[in-house]
């Protein structure tokens, strides 16, 4: 089992709203990352959790705030963003953070702001 | 420098006829993975294939294949007998060493026509 998943699918919010992103996995993997794509782009890094712990920070503006609960459950809280931020926000987990782990990915959430 | 080249922003191909997806890379490092995405319309990432520095055999999925030029820095993506369901967007993309980062390229546009 492959498998990541994501809620909700899709997200519709104004400049003022708070809201939150899941993203879950139960493969054991022990790394999970959060990718922001634009239309026609390849995805941009956001940040990366190994063990628990958040290991890169991609000088992501502080409006975006990710978390980790556990091993299994990766959260990225949104607050104040603008429109510029809407985009197809993806997660991924490996195994660990080395070269030979593949990063499989969650369908991702589709966000709009207005 | 770009690290990972896809030089072909579209191709097209006939249904059942095999197709052959560009890649290049770069980087000074001996330990590195090279992995294909998928990426259909509905924003899903989906893993193909992995190829390791140090594989003597190139990579076989089903359908896919990974023709692994070391010398060349090239992994260009063989889909034989394509059908209808391969046409997507297609990514390449590399992990150094211990490296948390996926390096993508900026991807091809595989349609498949009847």
């Amino acid at each position: 089992d492959t498998e990541v998943t994501q809620t909700p699918k899709h997200l519709v919010m104004g400049m003022t709203n708070k809201k939150s992103l899941k993203c879950e996995q139960h493969m054991g993997h022990r790394a999970m990352y959060w990718y922001k794509q634009k239309a026609k782009k390849p995805p941009e890094l956001m940040f990366v959790y190994s063990y628990e712990k958040l290991s890169i920070n991609e000088s992501v503006p502080s409006r975006f705030s990710p978390e980790c609960p556990n091993s299994s459950l990766l959260n990225l809280h949104l607050h104040a963003l603008q429109p510029e931020d809407s985009a197809l926000y993806l997660c991924a987990s490996s195994e660990e953070t080395s070269s030979t782990d593949t990063q499989y990915f969650g369908p991702g959430t589709r966000l709009t702001v207005l | 420098a770009q690290k990972i080249t896809q030089t072909q922003p579209g191709m097209f191909v006939q249904e059942k006829e095999a197709v052959t997806l560009d890649c290049t890379y770069d980087t000074s490092d001996p330990s590195y993975g090279l992995f294909w995405y998928k990426q259909p319309s509905s924003g899903e990432m989906i893993f193909l294939i992995y190829q390791g520095s140090y594989d003597q055999q190139n990579a076989t999925e089903g359908r896919y294949s990974l023709n692994f030029q070391k010398a060349r820095k090239s992994a260009n993506l063989v889909i034989s007998a394509s059908q209808l369901g391969d046409s997507a967007m297609y990514f390449c993309a590399m992990r150094e060493g211990q490296s948390d980062k996926l390096i993508f390229g900026t991807g091809t546009r595989l349609q498949v026509f009847p």
